[in-house]
């Protein structure tokens, strides 16, 4: 069975704080995604990386950063969390290219509360 | 830049009829592949149905099945037989083979109605 796995299912965190969302593939998958999803605006994609070491901005990188040390581990990092990064976020990951079902796999989330 | 667009916010659709989910999406990529996934209350994201953009045949899976429209740039979602099950929110996505970036549209609300 694929699975993603995200750290931490709830957290709450001061503004100011340092946030790490980790999130760790056993599929071998080559690209990995992190959005956060809020009422009506879906999902929206903050960063994504296609292989180790490589990153790529999404729609709304600010605020965040990201780490991929190794290929099944994908990290999320708020250097300063805000109030408004008070969200939803989605970790995914699918294989390298459009091959096969092009299915991607999510992870359960994680509900980030900043206070 | 790539976008996807969903039109409609919230749909009711009464038991055993069938319902089409609008999606649109702008690319200049050659080569795509588009999804649907559900979202249900709980909130896990379920696999629904692919399309690539070569295709030449429309996607089905079970009740799902993909209107796809190359030339119009429109990938719908029909629902066959709707369930109370398929209560959920739905999400149009798609991604580029030419930066693996994955965009997805703003959802639609379907609600099944006994």
């Amino acid at each position: 069975d694929v699975k993603v796995t995200q750290s931490s299912r709830y957290l709450v965190k001061r503004t100011g704080e340092k946030v790490f969302l980790e999130c760790v593939q056993d599929m071998d998958h080559e690209n990995m995604f992190w959005y956060r999803q809020d009422p009506g605006l879906g999902l929206r994609l903050i960063y994504f990386s296609y292989d180790v070491k490589m990153k790529e901005k999404g729609d709304i990188p600010e605020g965040y950063s990201v780490s991929r040390e190794k290929k099944e581990r994908f990290s999320l990092i708020l250097e300063s969390a805000s109030t408004n990064q008070t969200s939803m976020y989605l970790c995914a990951s699918t294989l390298r290219g459009l091959a096969g079902t092009g299915e991607l796999f999510f992870g359960e989330g994680s509900r980030l509360t900043v206070l | 830049a790539q976008k996807i667009t969903q039109t409609q916010p919230g749909m009711f659709v009464q038991e055993k009829e069938a319902v089409t989910l609008d999606c649109t999406y702008d690319t200049s990529d050659p080569s795509y592949g588009l999804f649907w996934y559900k979202q249900p209350s709980s909130g896990e994201m379920i696999f629904l149905i692919y399309q690539g953009s070569y295709d030449q045949q429309n996607a089905t899976e079970g009740r799902y099945s993909l209107n796809f429209q190359k030339a119009r740039k429109s990938a719908n979602l029909v629902i066959s037989a709707s369930q109370l099950g398929d209560s959920a929110m739905y999400f149009c996505a798609m991604i580029s083979s030419n930066d693996y970036k994955l965009s997805f549209g703003a959802g639609t609300t379907v609600t099944v109605r006994a």
